[in-house]
């Protein structure tokens, strides 16, 4: 099995910058991935990350140690509209998520 | 990106009756179609992954009998919720994964979910 944590609920400032953590245990490893979903919707894509090193998105980026079973998904100039849910998601052959990060923005 | 639907959008049907739910790709064609249940504030459960044409793999602690899932098509798979029971209301999301040798994240595209009410 896998065991994927992420902090259940962070707030933060507008404007602000703000870093998920996520750690995970798997037998085999192919890709991890962040989605972001807002409540009573689907998970969108955000990043995904499959060599050791940070991947930038505009306002977001993800890091990834392969070595460490560890990412971070940092959110910057955070903005109302950023306020869900981030989950960390791991593939082996299919896709496992974390329970979710909620994120609250507050202005 | 990629187009995934979901029908219906939400459902609320007496205890003992069965739910269909829908899940389409609208622009491309899907290799393998995966689906998700979630309870409020936890995270997506695989519950099935189904490849067109054959017959899906269920997760453990799934039932098959209860869960019916059916790909007919690169573009279309079925779950239907047989005898549905109050502890089967939850979230159903269905992800379809894109069929491209090319592709190399071999994303996963998420339809907009199913909420199940059971009374």
């Amino acid at each position: 099995g896998q065991n994927i944590d992420q902090p259940t609920e962070m707030t933060a400032t507008e404007g602000a910058i703000v870093q998920i953590n996520c750690t995970y245990q798997t037998s085999g490893f192919n890709g991890l991935f962040w989605y972001q979903q807002h409540a009573g919707e689907a998970p969108t894509f955000l990043s995904y990350n499959v060599l050791d090193g940070l991947e930038e998105k505009g306002r977001f980026s993800s890091f990834l140690s392969r070595s460490k079973g560890y990412s971070y998904l940092l959110l910057k100039e955070l903005q109302m509209k950023d306020s869900a849910s981030y989950l960390c998601a791991v593939r082996e052959y299919k896709l496992s998520f974390g329970a979710g990060t909620t994120v609250t923005v507050r202005a | 990106g990629a187009v995934v639907s979901q029908h219906p959008s939400r459902v609320i049907c007496k205890s003992g009756t069965s739910v269909k739910i829908e899940c389409r790709s609208l622009d491309f064609q899907a290799t393998t179609m995966f689906w998700y249940r979630q309870f409020p504030k936890q995270s997506l459960m695989l519950m099935a992954t189904s490849n067109e044409g054959s017959k899906a793999t269920y997760e453990q602690g799934v039932e098959k009998d209860k869960f019916l899932i059916n790909h007919a098509s690169l573009t279309l798979s079925t779950l239907t919720v047989t005898s549905a029971h109050p502890e089967d209301s939850s979230f159903y999301i269905c992800s379809a994964r894109v069929r491209d040798a090319h592709d190399p994240y071999n994303e996963q595209f998420f339809g907009p979910g199913t909420r199940l009410t059971v009374l």
